[in-house]
């Protein structure tokens, strides 16, 4: 079955800062990645996600990035706010909308004022 | 607001005892997805239901059932429940009736804590 890895489990960084979050997955068949963003106490909230035939995405200050070839995708955010402190969980799964998302274990990002 | 409600937010139940999930997809969802969020775990898909029928079976336990009914609302129901049941559990909804989505849109889930 497939397994996503992702790192790091942790990221610090001071406000106006980027944060790059990496992730990759083992069953070349998954066609879909979505990130979600969960803050304290809420329910993971889809931030951004992209198809495996396209290599970039972006919306505003988030980009995902996709290496279907390495079998690996990123989530970038540039101008990092205090706002954006939460944990974020990439995921991966085919895109039939009958499959279950595969997680990443979670990256809780801090930013700093 | 994603648009998915669960109730109830919180839950506090002693070993051995079950409890019963409930959650409204988005309206026009026609699938439902069951996850499990705990700290040792992660999130862990548990079972899908699209219109009733289960589709999908991923890491939920024999205690553990659930089932999708006509208005397309769902229920996890949970027994013989142990402490290591003790966990943030999410429902998440897609494939609307007239749009061919695929995104999950998660509702804010239940804190179950098994005393």
């Amino acid at each position: 079955g497939e397994n996503v890895e992702q790192h790091p489990s942790t990221l610090s960084v001071q406000e106006g800062d980027s944060a790059v979050i990496k992730c990759t997955y083992s069953d070349s068949a998954s066609n879909y990645f979505p990130w979600y963003k969960q803050e304290l106490g809420k329910g993971p909230q889809l931030i951004i996600d992209i198809r495996s035939n396209v290599g970039e995405k972006k919306d505003q200050r988030i980009a995902v990035t996709l290496n279907k070839t390495a079998k690996h995708f990123s989530l970038h955010i540039t101008e990092t706010q205090p706002e954006d402190s939460a944990v974020y969980f990439c995921a991966a799964s085919m895109r039939t909308g009958f499959q279950k998302l595969v997680f990443g274990t979670g990256t809780r990002l801090l930013v700093s004022p | 607001d994603s648009g998915v409600t669960q109730t109830p937010k919180h839950l506090i139940t002693a070993t051995g005892q079950r409890v019963t999930l409930r959650c409204s997809p988005r309206s026009g969802d026609l699938s439902v997805y069951w996850y499990q969020q705990s700290l040792d775990q992660g999130l862990q898909f548990l079972i899908q239901y699209y219109n009733g029928e289960e589709r999908a079976k991923g890491n939920i336990l024999e205690r553990f059932s659930a089932q999708q009914f006509p208005d397309l609302h769902s229920e996890l129901n949970l027994s013989s429940l142990e402490l290591g049941d003790s966990a943030l559990y999410f429902c998440a909804s897609s494939v609307g009736r007239d749009r061919p989505t695929y995104e999950q849109y998660f509702g804010p889930g239940t804190r179950l804590t098994v005393t």
